[in-house]
């Protein structure tokens, strides 16, 4: 089994639609957890950090489920320059960090 | 502000050919990170340093791979020799410290080998 696990997609939705992700892992002594953007043959970036009581920017929520030992991302009002890969990460410690192998999003006009 | 540089881009060898990659993180960031991501997957850690002293290589394939930081700035990562499933991008990273989460990613250096 995978430290992370993320479902691949790809998910295909229209403008202005609401796209939810969701990331697993399994290391319970887990303590830090990311969502990376990477578009297509560029590098990974952070979006947010995800925290223990959820946060929010603009569109985009994370949450974190540390007893079901899963995050999510959630996009809401899906634009077309939101089409990328979005990577989970989780650190076991500051600096260790263990991507999942992306969820890819395609939004249509 | 200089974002994390990577040379080459792209590199195309033959299998049992040797590679190096060369790696300047941004100025100031005290923790380089060296990744492979093989295509359809997420970056896997193959080593990184504090400095010039190293913290983790537990994911690096140590016959083949070498890497090093000695002045504790930039960074050059070895294979030798190369192996078709070595065919990657690999990624720089850096980050102000090692108890900063936020990783800064260079370009990668695209390897083909063939």
């Amino acid at each position: 089994r995978k430290e992370v696990e993320q479902d691949p997609g790809p998910f295909n939705v229209p403008e202005g639609a609401t796209v939810a992700f969701n990331c697993t892992y399994s290391n319970s002594a887990s303590q830090s957890f990311f969502w990376y953007r990477q578009d297509c043959r560029k590098e990974p970036k952070l979006l947010m950090s995800v925290y223990s009581s959820g946060n929010e920017d603009g569109r985009f929520t994370a949450q974190l489920n540390r007893a079901s030992q899963y995050i999510s991302l959630l996009i809401r009002d899906s634009k077309l320059s939101d089409s990328a890969t979005y990577l989970c990460v989780v650190n076991v410690r500051a600096g260790k960090s263990t991507f999942g192998d992306g969820t890819t999003l395609t939004v249509k006009p | 502000e200089a974002g994390v540089a990577q040379s080459p881009r792209y590199k195309i060898i033959e299998k049992r050919q040797s590679v190096a990659f060369w790696c300047n993180p941004i100025s100031g960031h005290a923790t380089l990170y060296w990744y492979q991501q093989i295509l359809g997957q997420g970056p896997k850690l193959l080593i990184q340093f504090q400095n010039n002293g190293v913290v983790d290589d537990s994911q690096l394939p140590k016959d083949r791979f070498s890497a090093e930081r000695l002045k504790g700035v930039d960074s050059t990562l070895k294979i030798q020799p190369a192996k078709l499933e070595d065919s990657a991008v690999y990624l720089c990273a850096s980050s102000l410290g090692a108890s900063y989460n936020e990783q800064f990613f260079g370009p990668g250096t695209r390897l083909t080998v063939l």
